[in-house]
């Protein structure tokens, strides 16, 4: 299903707790991005990766962190320093850079009970 | 950073007539603009994009336009369909990585 896959679809976090989002791509891109969507906002870009070992830091990476070990791969990480972290995540990939298109994944949703 | 604007958040439409959602942008060195569509419980879909050096772009129903000199660019969808309704966000890029996505437009075709 469209070649990058998002795990889980929902997620429960305690406060205080890390968790970490899943994303999975097969399409061969070199890129990979998150991004955050809340109810009337834009999508808001946390980190990206152009390639392995390598990521950069979007407009609201505090209290995230990320890893590319594999090209394939792009977990997301959403530690306790992150004040507001209900919301819906979504990964995306592109070939080399967002300028050819994004291909997304269906998301997680993220609640804090 | 840049600012990307868009509306409006709802559009509601007759089935077979025309929408037109608007978007502009801050930085004259934005470059390319894509708009993505998303059903409902769906991921966004890359619909169209256009870069800075067209100025329209249409692929069967769907067009935009870019006016570089107003740092704006539209989304027109014509005789619409009820598979039309979704949410469909603008977005705005310099580098190709770092994109800003407008807050989205509801649109909603009535059969």
């Amino acid at each position: 299903d469209g070649g990058i896959t998002q795990s889980p679809k929902y997620l429960f976090r305690k406060e205080g707790q890390n968790v970490t989002l899943s994303c999975e791509q097969n399409l061969n891109h070199d890129a990979m991005y998150w991004y955050r969507q809340d109810p009337g906002q834009g999508l808001r870009l946390i980190y990206y990766s152009q390639i392995v070992n390598d990521f950069q830091k979007g407009d609201i990476a505090e209290g995230y962190s990320v890893s590319r070990e594999k090209k394939e791969s792009f977990p997301l990480t959403v530690t306790s320093a992150q004040k507001n972290p209900t919301a819906f995540y979504l990964c995306a990939s592109s070939v080399f850079s967002g300028a050819d298109g994004y291909t997304f994944g269906s998301g997680t949703r993220l609640t804090v009970v | 950073g840049e600012n990307v604007e868009q509306h409006p958040s709802t559009l509601s439409v007759q089935e077979g007539d025309s929408a037109v959602i608007k978007c502009t942008y801050s930085d004259s060195a934005s470059n390319y603009f894509p708009w993505y569509k998303q059903e409902l419980g769906k991921r966004p879909q890359l619909i169209i994009d256009i870069r800075s050096n067209v100025g329209e772009k249409k692929d069967q129903r769907i067009a935009v336009t870019l006016n570089k000199t107003a740092k704006h660019f539209s989304l027109h969808i014509t005789e619409t369909q009820p598979e039309d309704s979704a949410v469909y966000f603008c977005a705005a890029s310099i580098d190709g990585n770092q994109f800003y996505f407008g807050t989205g437009t509801s649109l909603t075709v009535i059969p």
